[in-house]
């Protein structure tokens, strides 16, 4: 347990589907991070958002929204989403964002399909 | 561009030692974390070195050498548990990580 939850674990859905990615820390951190990791690729950075507030946004297509409505939950919203957006959506957090060496700790990820 | 190399896939013998390297062209260098991820788990902080030179975490070291733009991990005593991807990730002057796409390490009997 690394204190961060994702649900739901696995997802599958069509390209015409709306559904939602849920994060919640419970570390009484101030960033937290989405990224997608697809099979034998680097892990790619998607959204930070610190203090509730975005501050990147990694070229993202439109079809990934993101939402952070407190400091501890993150969503990610998911719609009209193509094949090749199938993998393994992780989100992270780390006390702050910005300073050297500041650890991320990760949830144990939602793995989605896309039909 | 900015890059980290780390070999595909290794293997290594219960009981053994085993070393992964990590190779990084980055903007900037703010620290260089390695992180351990088993099959459908969330990855998990194994060590953050940002002087050269290495780090002792019982049966995990990481060394860090900044002039050549290198890392390794080296596993002790290799147990079964230990087979998992090792992710190498650096931190850039702009505070993002830029990762590696991870060592798969099979641990044989």
């Amino acid at each position: 347990e690394t204190g961060v939850t994702q649900t739901p674990r696995h997802l599958v859905m069509g390209m015409t589907n709306k559904k939602s990615l849920k994060c919640e820390q419970h570390l009484g951190h101030n960033a937290m991070y989405w990224y997608k990791q697809s099979a034998k690729k680097p892990l790619e950075l998607m959204f930070v958002y610190n203090f509730k507030e975005q501050t990147e946004n990694n070229s993202v297509p439109s079809r990934f929204s993101p939402e952070c409505p407190n400091s501890s939950h993150l969503f990610l919203h998911l719609h009209t989403l193509q094949p090749e957006d199938s993998a393994l959506y992780l989100c992270a957090s780390s006390q702050d964002r910005g300073g050297g060496g500041e650890t991320q700790y990760f949830g144990p990820g939602t793995r989605l399909l896309v039909l | 561009g900015q890059n980290i190399d780390q070999p595909t896939e290794m293997t290594a013998t219960e009981g053994a030692i085993v070393q992964i390297n990590c190779t990084y062209q980055t903007s900037g260098f703010n620290g260089l974390f390695w992180y351990q991820q088993h099959a459908g788990e969330a990855p998990t902080f194994l060590s953050y070195n940002v002087l050269d030179g290495l780090e002792e975490k019982g049966r995990f070291s990481s060394f860090l050498s900044r002039s050549k733009g290198y890392s390794y991990l080296l596993l002790k005593e290799l147990q079964m548990k230990d087979s998992a991807s090792y992710l190498c990730a650096v931190m850039d002057s702009n505070y993002q990580l830029i990762w590696g796409a991870g060592t798969k390490l099979i641990i044989k009997p």
